[in-house]
């Protein structure tokens, strides 16, 4: 059964950091992984996919990678800003099974410090 | 365009009582999912939608809860004698297609008293 992890669970940082938030998986057949990030008392917003084949997908200033053999991706934020708090999710796509099931970590919940 | 909206915002309920919960998916997105979101944890798959056909029901919890999209566009999330364990943020996110993007609503806040 695949499970998501993210590490660390919540994380403060002074504005203008560079962070890397992490995830990993249990089960490397992925087909994607995605990263959102959710505002309190809001919906999920997509930031960026990722598919299997890929390594790497870059925002602005968000990057992501991943490293399907070692059942990990990261998400990059350069020069974070007090808008960037909020919590980031990461979920995956099964390759097999369910085609439309995400499966999602618990997210790691991001404050930027003016 | 317009998103995915969801009502009602928010439903506060006593135990025992049915709830139907709404969601109208982005225009020509055949994929339509529905996901429970309990505090600190990340969302949770119920049951998905490929145009009119549940495509997959296995994170439904028990036959209490059940889910139509008769015309291939707007969903109903029905929940039958509702527990207070069903208390949760309900999410739903559509896509272009299986396995695309899924781009996801604000969500319907359930409370159950």
């Amino acid at each position: 059964k695949q499970e998501v992890t993210q590490i660390p669970a919540a994380l403060s940082v002074p504005e203008g950091e560079n962070l890397v938030l992490n995830c990993s998986f249990t089960d490397s057949a992925i087909y994607n992984l995605q990263w959102f990030r959710q505002d309190p008392g809001k919906g999920l917003t997509s930031l960026l996919l990722i598919q299997s084949s890929q390594r790497e997908q870059t925002s602005g200033r968000l990057n992501a990678s991943l490293d399907k053999s070692s059942g990990r991706s990261t998400l990059y934020i350069a020069a974070s800003q007090p808008g960037d708090s909020a919590t980031y999710l990461c979920a995956v796509m099964n390759y097999g099974g369910s085609q439309g099931n995400l499966i999602f970590g618990k997210g790691t919940k991001l404050s930027v410090k003016p | 365009g317009a998103g995915v909206s969801q009502t009602p915002s928010n439903k506060v309920t006593e135990k025992g009582k049915y709830v139907e919960l709404r969601c109208d998916p982005i225009s020509g997105h055949t994929a339509l999912y529905w996901y429970r979101q309990s505090l600190g944890q990340g969302p949770e798959f119920l049951i998905y939608f490929q145009g009119t056909g549940a495509a997959d029901d296995s994170g439904l919890p028990n036959d209490r809860f059940f889910a139509v999209r008769p015309e291939g566009s707007v969903s109903t999330l029905k929940i039958q004698r509702t527990e207070r364990g069903d208390s949760a943020v309900y999410l739903c996110a559509s896509s272009r297609t299986v396995r695309e993007t899924q781009y996801f609503g604000p969500g319907t806040r359930l409370l159950v008293l």
